[in-house]
């Protein structure tokens, strides 16, 4: 069955710093990857995916993602944090012909 | 700019009632999908459709049934609301057909429904 790990309930990280949420994933086949992200009293944004291909991966926001398939991570990184990153972020994963399994979710504050 | 509307951004109901949750899309997606969201458990899924009329179980469908009539329109249903059913409510809808089998787009989501059973 498939399933995603994010280990990190809270990232907390300065302005200007970089920022790496991370994620790791189960899956008997090849993975599709998404990460989505929820600012408060919103739903859910789509910020990147990886499906195949490069295994780096540019998103919204200024946010990329390094699929890594020998430590089955697809960690969401970002160069330069901004106050307003702060948001609850959510990594998940589907194999084809099958659902979408979201990780619990990881809070980024970003303080200044 | 693609939409997916719910039809409360909050709702507070009895123990025992009958709960109509709306979501609609304009993107004449063929695909929607109702999630519920707690804290330290993610989002999961309560049912899918992939056309109109049909409906596929999630991974928690227990006290919920759905209904598509037409391809814009998911509604979920709280046969007989729970305490253990107040949750953020999710609606979602993707591009693609046959279903699960187009899994490499993404999926747009609504605002939330935040549902309190008293």
């Amino acid at each position: 069955a498939q399933s995603v790990a994010q280990p990190e309930d809270q990232v907390n990280v300065a302005e200007g710093n970089p920022l790496t949420v991370k994620c790791t994933y189960s899956v008997s086949g090849n993975p599709y990857l998404f990460w989505y992200v929820q600012y408060p009293n919103r739903g859910l944004q789509f910020l990147l995916k990886y499906i195949t291909g490069d295994n780096l991966v540019k998103g919204s926001y200024g946010f990329e993602a390094e699929f890594n398939k020998s430590q089955t991570s697809f960690h969401l990184k970002k160069p330069s944090a901004l106050v307003s990153d702060s948001a609850l972020y959510f990594c998940a994963v589907e194999e084809y012909g099958n659902k979408l399994v979201f990780g619990a979710g990881t809070i980024l504050r970003v303080k200044s | 700019d693609v939409k997916v509307t719910q039809s409360s951004r909050y709702l507070v109901k009895r123990t025992g009632e009958k709960v109509f949750l709306e979501c609609v899309q304009d993107m004449d997606h063929e695909n929607m999908f109702w999630y519920r969201q707690d804290p330290g458990l993610g989002l999961r899924l309560i049912y899918f459709s992939y056309d109109v009329k049909m409906k596929e179980k999630g991974d928690i469908p227990e006290g919920y049934s759905v209904s598509r009539e037409k391809k814009e329109r998911f509604s979920l249903i709280l046969e007989s609301a729970s305490t253990n059913q107040t949750s953020m409510y999710l609606c979602a809808s993707r591009s693609g057909t046959s279903g699960l089998l187009s899994s490499y787009n993404e999926q747009f989501f609504g605002p939330g429904t935040r549902l309190t059973v008293l």
